[in-house]
């Protein structure tokens, strides 16, 4: 199995614009979790999903964050419009049913200039 | 609501020596934990988990961990440590909510290893 996949690895964008950030799950995973990595919050969790519907996202900052899921083996998040203090390392996790780990992508780096 | 505390943001230890990061936890309830570790550049790969039933559990690369309910701790553990062991690990408690397990993490702990 690849794991979990994300995309791009590293993105560097203009505040303002709008960032799509892309997670692939390990197939036959039911949960994807989104989280948010900076020095000054730690891990965060922003949203997650549950056979493709959102659950909880109590997480996501505000509404410049979305994210969806339209099949099981892909999810977006999307920033628009983009500041720089969305600056930070945004993973992906899927996990399969039951008391199992969340098996984690390499993160994407975003950068806000 | 759940919370986790890793209290050393720094740890420095001599290769071959022994390896203790400390892991405090808040939940009401038999808490699911598990430990993380994070290379640079890199995602979070699990290290291992507990449950329920023994305590002291095993993991991947020589690791242990005991859950300790009178302290409420998960602290790792590695008998003698390895350079390549240098990274950022990460403490975290679960709690399932629908069958997907909703992790809140520590701040971690950066191991350094001096040759």
């Amino acid at each position: 199995d690849a794991g979990v996949i994300q995309s791009p690895r590293h993105e560097v964008t203009e505040m303002g614009q709008e960032v799509t950030l892309r997670c692939k799950p390990i197939s036959g995973h039911d949960y994807l979790f989104w989280y948010r990595q900076t020095m000054m919050r730690g891990l965060e969790l922003l949203i997650y999903f549950n056979n493709n519907v959102p659950i909880d996202d109590s997480g996501m900052p505000e509404d410049r964050f979305s994210a969806k899921m339209p099949n099981a083996s892909f999810s977006t998040l999307k920033i628009q419009p983009s500041e720089p203090r969305d600056s930070a390392v945004y993973f992906c996790a899927s996990q399969g049913l039951g008391a199992g780990e969340q098996y984690f992508g390499p993160g994407t780096r975003l950068t806000v200039t | 609501a759940q919370s986790v505390t890793q209290p050393d943001i720094h740890i420095t230890v001599s290769e071959g020596a022994s390896l203790e990061l400390r892991c405090n936890y808040s939940y009401g309830a038999t808490p699911y934990l598990f430990w993380y570790v994070q290379s640079p550049g890199q995602g979070l790969q699990l290290l291992l988990k507990y449950f329920s039933g023994d305590t002291l559990v095993q993991g991947i690369k020589g690791f242990e961990a005991e859950f300790k309910r009178s302290q409420s701790s998960f602290n790792l553990r590695k008998p003698s440590v390895h350079w390549s062991d240098a990274a950022e690990y990460f403490c975290a408690v679960g709690v399932f909510t629908g069958g997907g397990n909703k992790l809140t993490f520590g701040t971690g702990t950066q191991l350094k290893v001096e040759l």
